[in-house]
């Protein structure tokens, strides 16, 4: 079983409608959990990161982290074309290092 | 303040032809990280290091796969023999330290034929 598990779309949306992107993890152990973005032929970049459980709102994007159920979610509201990108989840426990844990990554294309 | 820059950006090579990537990482930040990306994939470490050191290298295969960190700063990793698997995106990350948010460079695409 993979340490977190992703659906990798595609996911096709028109402009303006609210996003949902989800991922499953396997190690309760894991503390950090980190959404990326990557652009085609460029590197992830980090937008969100949410410690332990909870929510976490920044503009259109907020991220949730539910402990009990091992389960993350990213939303976005008023999705613009610009967010057309893969979205990576990504897991870290810092007790055995710091190394990232990534989903298989979610394509997301917004439609004008 | 600079990214963290990576060369070359592409490269094509035959099997087993050896290659080599350079990373130099964001001023400052002791951890370097490596990761190989496959095509409709997320990352996978290689290895990380922290300062000159060797954290994590559980997941490089040692047999045809090196890297180091010379100074503490700029790292190179070295493929030899490359195979077929190995086409990816090889992609250099570093952070302060700890936890910290890891920065990525634009990756360097590897196509092995």
């Amino acid at each position: 079983q993979k340490e977190v598990e992703q659906d990798p779309g595609p996911l096709s949306v028109p402009e303006g409608a609210i996003v949902s992107l989800n991922c499953t993890y396997s190690n309760s152990a894991f503390q950090y959990f980190m959404w990326y973005r990557q652009y085609s032929r460029k590197g992830p970049e980090l937008l969100m990161y949410t410690y332990s459980s909870g929510n976490k709102e920044d503009g259109r994007f907020t991220a949730q982290v539910d402990k009990s159920s091992k389960y993350i979610s990213l939303f976005i509201r008023d999705s613009q074309p610009s967010d057309s990108a893969t979205y990576l989840c990504a897991v870290l426990n810092s007790n055995s290092g710091y190394a990232l844990n990534f989903g298989k990554g979610t394509s997301l294309l917004v439609t004008p | 303040e600079a990214g963290v820059a990576q060369s070359p950006r592409y490269k094509i090579i035959e099997k087993r032809q050896s290659v080599a990537f350079w990373c130099n990482p964001i001023s400052g930040h002791a951890t370097l990280y490596w990761y190989q990306q496959i095509l409709g994939q997320g990352p996978k470490l290689l290895i990380q290091f922290q300062n000159n050191g060797v954290v994590d290298d559980s997941q490089l295969p040692k047999d045809r796969f090196s890297a180091e960190r010379l100074k503490g700063v700029d790292s190179t990793l070295k493929i030899q023999p490359a195979k077929l698997e190995d086409s990816a995106v090889y992609l250099c990350a570093s952070s302060l330290g700890g936890w910290e948010t890891q920065y990525f460079g634009p990756g360097t695409r590897l196509l092995v034929l």
